[in-house]
């Protein structure tokens, strides 16, 4: 693994459908987000975590959730898919423990919910 | 609240001429931005970040200018090239906001032979 993954790179699911988003760095960066992008709306950041065992909630939290039981490792649930969660999500990473610095991307999911 | 927005949604450009790429943003205490290019179907992809104690960095082709006192931020590419075409966006971080980055809407940068 080099950097960020994300996985699966595409996904059609059935609304009301349970779904978990993968995402795994190898960068030993201290924080992660996850992000949807829309289009016309740019990135919104769903939910961060600033180090293992602790996460917080972003500007869109309502219909996901995330864990951080270590490092690398930052899944995002979406426990009864609707169609509004149709998008893209993209996962980042960065090392912050200085202070702001630059983000990781992975590739992007494409979730169609329908 | 304040927000981190872009002058014009779409920039044409012909080779080999210079692209600027313009962004306001409306929080003072804004200690950190960064621009990010992003092709089609891929993410975003870091290009040059700037701190609030500087005025100006340079890149290779790429240059980002801070205004602070119009809270002005601008990016400019050097002898735009096809591989240049993509949606440009920038963001900023609040000094209080753990490394959280609040993204613009983005501009898309079509580059014309």
């Amino acid at each position: 693994i080099a950097g960020i993954t994300q996985a699966p790179t595409s996904q059609i699911l059935a609304a009301g459908r349970r779904m978990t988003l993968r995402c795994t760095q190898d960068m030993r960066h201290n924080a992660m987000y996850w992000y949807r992008q829309d289009l016309g709306l740019g990135l919104r950041l769903i939910h961060y975590s600033n180090t293992a065992g602790t996460t917080g909630k972003g500007e869109v939290p309502d219909g996901y959730s995330v864990s951080r039981a270590n490092t690398d490792d930052f899944p995002l649930t979406l426990a009864s898919a609707v169609p509004s969660q149709t998008s893209v999500y993209f996962c980042a990473s960065s090392d912050s423990r200085s202070g702001a610095s630059e983000q990781f991307f992975g590739p992007g999911t494409r979730l169609t919910v329908l | 609240g304040e927000s981190v927005g872009l002058h014009l949604p779409t920039l044409s450009v012909q080779e080999g001429d210079n692209s600027i790429i313009n962004c306001a943003y409306s929080n003072s205490a804004s200690d950190y931005f960064i621009w990010y290019k992003q092709e089609s179907g891929k993410g975003p992809q870091f290009i040059i970040d700037i701190r609030s104690n500087m005025d100006k960095r340079q890149g290779q082709r790429v240059t980002v200018l801070l205004n602070k006192t119009v809270k002005h931020l601008s990016l400019q590419i050097a002898a735009t090239q096809p591989g240049d075409s993509a949606v440009y966006f920038c963001a900023e971080n609040q000094p209080d906001s753990w490394g959280k980055l609040q993204f613009g809407a983005g501009t898309q940068v079509v580059v014309t032979p």
